[in-house]
Parts: C-alpha cells; sequence; structure tokens
C-alpha cells in the first residue's frame, strides 16, 4: 500500500481565499483523522470519521474549517476564508479500529499551508 | 481530558552515548501508548504500540516500557541518523482520538 496520500504537498494562498486539502486513507482503514501542526501548540485533533461518518469534530477551530468524508478513499478538509492564523502543517492520518491489537494511527506527509 | 508532557524538549548526543526520553501521561482507561518518529518536513511515522504495564518493545537502538504513569524510550548507542523528532501519544477509553505530547528533540552528533 502507498501509505496516507495527501494533496497538495505545499499550498500558499492570500488571505480571504478558500483553501481545500485532500487526503486518501489507506485501503481499509476504517478512521481518518485531521490533525495540525504548529511550533506553539504542536499536533492538535481537528476532526475524526469513523466509517466516513465524523465522529467528533470540537477540534476544529471555527465554521471556517469543515470537514468531508464522502467515501471510504477520500476526505477533505476546507478553509474559507482563510486567514494567516490558519498557516500550519496539517496532516491526515488513518488507522484500522482502535480496539485491541494493531491500533496505530499511519500518518500522511502532510500539506504545508502559508496564508499571506 | 488526556495529557501528555515529555522531557526534555531537547536532546544532544554524542554518537554512542546513550539515553533516556520520557512520556509522562494522564489518561482515564489507557488503551495505547505510541511513539512516533518525526523528521523535517515529514509526517510522524510509527514506532511502537504499548497497551500495558510492564510492557517492552524493541527495534534496532531503540527501546520502549511503559508503567501505569510514564513511558520511556531508550536510545542504545545511537547514531547520527537517530537524529529526528520523537513524539508519545495515548488513546483513552472514551474516545478514539490519539492525543499527543510536544516531543523531544534528538540531535546525534558524529
Amino acid at each position: 500500500d502507498a501509505g496516507v496520500i495527501q494533496s497538495p504537498r505545499h499550498e500558499v494562498t492570500e488571505m480571504g481565499q478558500e483553501v481545500t486539502l485532500r487526503c486518501k486513507p489507506i485501503s481499509g482503514h476504517d478512521y481518518l483523522f485531521w490533525y495540525r501542526q504548529t511550533m506553539m501548540r504542536g499536533l492538535e485533533l481537528l476532526i475524526y470519521f469513523n466509517n466516513n461518518v465524523p465522529i467528533d469534530d470540537s477540534g476544529m477551530p471555527e465554521d471556517r474549517f469543515s470537514a468531508k468524508m464522502p467515501n471510504a478513499s477520500f476526505s477533505t478538509l476546507k478553509i474559507q476564508p482563510s486567514e494567516p492564523r490558519d498557516s500550519a502543517v496539517y496532516f491526515c492520518a488513518s488507522s484500522p479500529n482502535t480496539w485491541g491489537m494493531n491500533t496505530e494511527a499511519f500518518f500522511g506527509q502532510g500539506t504545508r499551508l502559508t496564508v499571506v | 481530558e488526556d495529557q501528555v508532557t515529555q522531557s526534555p524538549e531537547a536532546l544532544r548526543l554524542q554518537e554512542g552515548e546513550s539515553s533516556s526520553l520520557n512520556c509522562s501521561y494522564t489518561v482515564s482507561g489507557l488503551r495505547g501508548l505510541f511513539w512516533y518518529r518525526q523528521d523535517p518536513g515529514k509526517g510522524p511515522e510509527f514506532l511502537f504500540t504499548l497497551y500495558s504495564a510492564g510492557e517492552e518493545k524493541e527495534k534496532e537502538r531503540l527501546k520502549a516500557t511503559l508503567t501505569k504513569k510514564e513511558s520511556f524510550l531508550h536510545i542504545t548507542a545511537p547514531k547520527p541518523e537517530d537524529s529526528a523528532t520523537y513524539l508519545c501519544a495515548v488513546r483513552g477509553s472514551n474516545d478514539y482520538k490519539l492525543s499527543f505530547g510536544a516531543g523531544t528533540t534528538v540531535t546525534v552528533r558524529a
């Protein structure tokens, strides 16, 4: 398997523009997580899905952020409108399950977002 | 809420100089403690999962141990290629997310 695939790897956009980040999880994984990483706050969970259904979105900073998972092989994280404080590295991760053994999450390479 | 604290923040080692990283945690019903390695510009790479106190796992020069309150990542005779940020995370019984510590950045000089 190619692992978790994220696109784009880098995104530079102007304040106020819409940004869409994409993720393809590992085939067969039931859980998908979106994290944000900054120097100040480290890795923060934004939202996670189980079998394509959003389970916990309490980490989404505000209404400007939204996430969807239309099918088991694709998820998007959208920011509209974007602001400079959204600049960070956004990671997608997937996990086969969270019970018993082999519950680890595997991360993609991330999307580095810069909002100017 | 799950809490993870890692120490030290940074560790500079000479090649061959063994050391340990600490991960202290507070969680309601531990369902897994995870160690990841992160290189600059890359995503976290999974290393180990520990499920119960007393458990140990090894991979090359790395050995992870777990007690009821903390985990240690021991690096034995490190090499420059072991330089990275090491992240610790926990999953509790109340939900399915991984809560991460801030990480320990290890630099190994030749």
